[in-house]
């Protein structure tokens, strides 16, 4: 059973560097059927994409995140990780991350870890 | 940049009732649309893929049709587990990738 794990500081300074990770069970993210994706919720709010990799390590972000973001494989451990730089008040929210399934050009969000909350504040 | 609006924002039903939501792209998008539910602090799940086309597993209470820019997703009789707030999405598997949520929006218990 395939199962997804954020898990990285719940409290980032203004101005630093929020990271997180995603452990990956169940399956090689190194397999070339996915993508894995990083969305997040800011709290009482709605879903925003925040970006996908690829097994080979392509990339693709949210324009409004693109300066900010970005997201890495790390295969021998099967996680995926995210970093977001200069983080505001703006960029708190639940993290949650996400397996991205590809079946002839259909693109779903089949697989969700259980979020993480990431509160920016001094 | 493709917008998706949904509508309503939020309503109130009953257990029985038929449920339709619509979700609309500000330009065309194909069948290029999933919806999901989301539960409180839950993670959300999966529903309808490609506009129109159910999940395994997931009931067939729940349905999705549209095309082009106007999509819409129905319950067809309200469980108590469908109060939720579901959001469409749409992808973009066109470099560079995309995805767009909509605003979402929530099912309450009249």
């Amino acid at each position: 059973q395939l199962q997804l794990q954020e898990s990285g500081p719940g409290l980032v300074k203004p101005s630093e560097t929020l990271s997180l990770t995603c452990t990956v069970s169940g399956d090689s993210i190194s397999s070339s059927h996915y993508y894995w994706g990083w969305i997040r919720q800011p709290p009482g709010k709605g879903l925003e994409w925040i970006g996908n990799i690829y097994y080979t390590g392509s990339t693709y972000y949210n324009p409004s995140l693109k300066s900010r973001v970005t997201i890495s494989l790390d295969t021998s451990k099967n996680q995926v990780s995210l970093k977001l730089s200069s983080v505001t008040a703006a960029d708190t929210a639940v993290y949650y991350c996400a397996r991205t399934l590809v079946v002839a050009d259909i693109f779903t969000f089949d697989y969700w870890g259980q979020g993480t909350l990431v509160t920016v504040s001094s | 940049d493709i917008q998706m609006t949904q509508s309503p924002s939020s309503l109130s039903a009953s257990v029985g009732d038929r449920v339709t939501i619509t979700c609309q792209a500000s330009q065309d998008i194909s069948n290029y649309l999933n919806w999901y539910q989301q539960k409180p602090g839950k993670a959300p799940k999966l529903l309808i893929f490609d506009a129109s086309n159910l999940e395994t597993g997931v009931p067939s209470r729940f349905s999705g049709s549209g095309s082009g820019t106007d999509f819409t997703f129905t319950i067809s009789s309200l469980q108590p587990e469908d109060f939720a707030t579901y959001y469409c999405q749409h992808y973009d598997n066109l470099p560079p990738m995309l995805f767009t949520f909509g605003p979402g929006t929530k099912v309450d218990i009249k």
